[in-house]
């Protein structure tokens, strides 16, 4: 299994631009997860889905960012427009209901200037 | 009552050393407390799982301890290496919900 594979692995982009991040969830697991980590506070659970559906989404900052899960096998979190203090490790998980525990991809560094 | 408190924020032992990092939490309806290891320019990995039945768990050199009615857990790291080196984070869930509250993370530093 190749894990969960996220894209790209460093977006470097100017304020006020729009920015999509991709995830591909491993195979069966039907829970995904999308966090943000920075040095000042930690890793945050933005949005949350189950079988594809968003379940809470109350960590999403503000209206700017959006999540999307079309299918069991891709979504996107996408920041429109983005602001300099977005900058951070954007990492997506996923898990399945028999087991609790998460397997995280590899994350997007984020800067924007 | 969502919280998980972990300190300490960070350690510094040497080779061969037992860090011992622990977590508090509030809400008594937790049920699953996993402990994950983040290597720089990596995302957190799980290490090690407990649930509140057992009061110890060991996978090789890493050993959760769980204290149900202080509501409090640890990890140590017996024989520490500098390979073992790496940002710590605890969490913790309820039944049924998959949705997992982390603490802020003890960056470890083990010195050759």
């Amino acid at each position: 299994d190749a894990g969960v594979i996220q894209s790209p692995r460093h977006e470097v982009t100017e304020m006020g631009q729009e920015v999509t991040l991709r995830c591909k969830p491993i195979s069966g697991h039907n829970s995904l997860f999308w966090y943000r980590q920075t040095m000042m506070r930690g890793l945050e659970l933005l949005i949350y889905f189950n079988n594809n559906v968003p379940i809470d989404d109350s960590g999403m900052p503000e209206d700017r960012f959006s999540a999307k899960m079309p299918n069991a096998s891709f979504s996107t979190l996408k920041i429109q427009p983005s602001e300099p203090r977005d900058s951070a490790v954007y990492f997506c998980a996923s898990s399945s209901t028999v087991n609790y525990g998460y397997t995280f991809g590899s994350g997007t560094r984020l800067t924007v200037v | 009552q969502q919280q998980v408190k972990q300190s300490p924020q960070s350690l510094i032992v040497q080779k061969g050393g037992i860090p011992i990092i622990n977590c508090a939490y509030e809400n008594t309806a937790f049920d699953y407390f996993p402990w994950y290891q983040q290597f720089p320019g990596k995302g957190p990995a799980l290490l090690i799982a407990i649930r509140p039945d057992v009061s110890e768990k060991k996978e090789g050199r890493f050993t959760i301890s769980f204290n149900k009615s202080a509501k409090q857990f640890s990890l140590h790291i017996m024989d520490s290496q500098p390979g073992d080196s790496a940002t710590y984070f605890c969490a913790a869930s309820l039944t049924g919900f998959q949705k997992l509250v982390f603490g802020t993370g003890t960056r470890l530093l083990v010195s050759p």
